[in-house]
């Protein structure tokens, strides 16, 4: 079946700009979840949602994030004011339901990279 | 100090040999462990769990010692097709609203050489 997909793969933007980022989970899973990871890191926790309600947004680094997912199914991952630091490949994956364990694989898209100039 | 360290390597190897990586985690409420594949520019994907009584997939074997807060893994009879970053991965806390958070090790990169 089809996993995780996220678009743009690849998007380039000049310091200051608004971004949107796409993730489709696999259909039916209710949980899904945002990481960020820079070169040379692993992953880093950003958001995540059970349903349509963010579950955890702790890892939002500033209120320039914010991440929505009206229907419980796709979600959008927001930047305002896009900075240079912002520069990494935003992950998302999703899960049956929510939680980390050995019955609940979390499943990874291949990521958006998003270069701020 | 991150609640998630291991050594980023690289560790470079022949096929054929054994390797072994290490991991350490800071938070003792931590009730869920797991190693991470991840091929250049590819998402992670699961390479296995990790359960306190050690537990063996082919030519992988994951430890667990929560008395020290140490993960390991170790890869015997490698192969080419093994060259990959290898994060070490726990559940980021033990109960209320954010038990799904995975919290990443910074990964650890495994080059294997003919």
């Amino acid at each position: 079946g089809a996993g995780v997909s996220q678009t743009p793969s690849n998007k380039v933007t000049e310091k200051g700009k608004y971004v949107e980022l796409r993730c489709d989970p696999i259909s039916g899973h209710t949980a899904l979840y945002w990481y960020r990871q820079s070169l040379g890191q692993g992953p880093e926790f950003l958001i995540y949602f059970q349903g349509t309600g963010a579950a955890d947004d702790s890892g939002l680094p500033n209120d320039r994030f914010f991440a929505v997912r009206p229907e419980g199914s796709v979600s959008t991952l927001k930047i305002q004011r896009t900075e240079r630091g912002d520069s990494a490949v935003y992950l998302c994956a999703s899960s049956l339901r929510p939680g980390a364990n050995s019955y609940n694989e979390q499943f990874f898209g291949p990521g958006t990279r998003l270069t701020v100039l | 100090r991150k609640e998630v360290e291991q050594d980023p390597g690289p560790f470079n190897v022949p096929e054929g040999a054994t390797v072994a990586f290490n991991c350490t985690y800071s938070n003792s409420a931590s009730q869920s462990f797991f190693w991470y594949r991840q091929d250049c520019r590819k998402e992670p994907k699961l390479l296995m769990s990790v359960y306190s009584s050690g537990n063996e997939d082919g030519r992988f074997t994951a430890q667990l010692n929560r008395a020290s807060q140490y993960i390991s893994l170790l890869i015997r009879d490698s192969k080419l097709s093994d060259s990959a970053t290898y994060l070490c991965v726990v559940n980021g806390n033990a109960g209320g609203t954010s038990y799904g958070k995975l919290t990443f090790g910074q990964g650890t990169i495994l080059t294997v050489h003919p």
